[in-house]
């Protein structure tokens, strides 16, 4: 089975300032995919970033960016020049690379406060 | 735009009645999702489908059924609902295949069982 470990539950990041979230996994599998949602305050998750394992360069998505490091099990968000809107929880999910249905597995979350 | 829509945003119970929540999404997505999600345990995969009539249990099936009789719309049952099922519930639904295929998430529903 697989686990997802964030390990910071609240942060906090003044505007326009860069903030990085930390997410560690444990799997045996080889191929999957690792994905960021972002869930603001009273308003429905949406998805931030996604990875696939198999590919060695870091997915970026304007001002988010992750660091994909496989061999560490370890897949850091990176929020730069934040903004008042970021202000959410965000969670780290796991995706084994499978025929049926794509199941996930989150992490704990982190709460992201961003300050003015 | 893909929309996953949930009955209801709040809903309040009593211990022992039994408990319907429904979700409708509108982009022919064959695979739905029900999770619970609460402080400090992040979301739980409660049961899922990925297809009409097909469901599978997830981490925490016990408590709860599921009934999808149509493809667009996906119910959770809580038979008999317990103060320990005072909860946040998504629904969620994506795309079936190979691909690491977006989950598409409501609204949520909290619910609160006295």
């Amino acid at each position: 089975a697989q686990t997802v470990t964030q390990s910071q539950p609240e942060m906090s990041v003044q505007e326009a300032e860069t903030v990085t979230l930390s997410c560690t996994y444990d799997t045996s599998e080889n191929n999957y995919y690792l994905f960021w949602y972002k869930q603001p305050p009273s308003r429905q998750m949406i998805l931030v970033i996604r990875q696939e394992a198999y590919k060695q360069q870091n997915a970026t998505e304007n001002r988010f960016s992750v660091n994909f490091q496989k061999a560490a099990k370890s897949f850091s968000l990176k929020i730069s020049d934040s903004q008042l809107g970021d202000t959410a929880m965000y969670f780290c999910a796991f995706m084994k690379h499978s025929g049926t249905a794509s199941k996930l597995t989150f992490g704990t979350g982190t709460r992201l406060q961003v300050t003015l | 735009d893909v929309k996953v829509t949930q009955s209801s945003r709040y809903l309040v119970k009593r211990t022992g009645e039994k408990v319907f929540l429904e979700c409708v999404q509108d982009m022919d997505h064959e695979n739905m999702f029900w999770y619970r999600q609460d402080p400090g345990l992040g979301l739980r995969l409660i049961y899922f489908s990925y297809d009409v009539k097909m469901k599978e249990k997830g981490d925490i099936p016990e408590g709860y059924s599921v009934s999808r009789e149509k493809k667009e719309r996906f119910s959770l049952i809580l038979e008999s609902a317990s103060t320990n099922q005072t909860s946040m519930y998504l629904c969620a639904s994506s795309l079936w295949g190979r691909g690491p295929y977006e989950q598409y998430f409501g609204p949520g529903t909290r619910l609160t069982v006295t």
